[in-house]
């Protein structure tokens, strides 16, 4: 089962812009499948913050947004905020539909 | 829309433990539900999914735990199940249920709470 690479953590300052990297491949993203992106607070369950590549459910703020681009995709977050510091996965799929996760980046509000 | 995870707890290595969950709030017959789970302090890892009827309630596992779970539902109570067998230490960890749903890509738009499962002796 592949796996997509995220960084283990990211931080910024209050009000700071801060990008989160998912690298995959061409039996994943690459292949032209679409990449989502999820919110987890410690001890909640994750929250769905990104969908189809750049699309913000209703609800969440436009401070986030995603691209993707050949094998990879990318979260960003402009105007850090402390209630932002969360763990973050992206997820796509691969040839035999089966989903597949990010590894996870932790980001902090410094 | 809710779901409701139901039956964790602490099972000996090599036992067995069927979890549920429970969905309401929208038309769940229609939907494919989801598996994930996430061992303590670690990242999200997708046990599984089934399809509707209209889709032969098609059945995709991930590899770790292929040939050993089973997901299964009952649409007339609006529950997902999951059977684990030959449970071995490394399938301890949280698991949530989830709605994969079309109107927003196949992403996983609304999640349970999550069910512990402790596999130990």
């Amino acid at each position: 089962q592949s796996v997509l690479t995220q960084p283990p953590s990211v931080s910024g300052a209050p009000g700071q812009r801060v990008t989160i990297s998912c690298t995959g491949s061409s039996s994943n993203i690459g292949a032209n499948y679409d990449v989502h992106w999820y919110q987890q607070i410690p001890g909640a369950a994750p929250k769905l913050l990104i969908y189809v590549n750049t699309n913000r459910p209703l609800g969440v703020p436009d401070r986030f947004s995603g691209s993707r681009s050949g094998t990879s995709a990318s979260l960003a977050i402009t105007g850090l905020q402390a209630e932002d510091e969360a763990d973050y996965y992206c997820q796509s799929y691969d040839s035999s539909l089966s989903a597949i996760f990010g590894t996870g980046t932790k980001v902090s509000v410094l | 829309v809710q779901l409701v995870e139901s039956g964790g707890g602490l099972v000996e290595p090599g036992g067995s433990l069927k979890i549920s969950c429970a969905a309401s709030g929208f038309t769940f017959s229609d939907s494919t539900m989801n598996w994930v789970r996430q061992a303590s302090g670690k990242g999200l890892e997708w046990v599984g999914h089934i399809r509707s009827k209209s889709n032969n309630y098609a059945t995709v596992y991930g590899v770790s735990v292929k040939g050993r779970f089973t997901i299964s539902r009952d649409d007339s109570k609006n529950t997902t199940y999951l059977q684990m067998n030959s449970l071995k230490s490394e399938d301890t960890a949280k698991y949530f249920c989830t709605r994969r749903s079309y109107r927003v890509g196949a992403a996983l738009d609304y999640w349970g709470q999550g069910t512990l499962v402790t596999v130990s002796s």
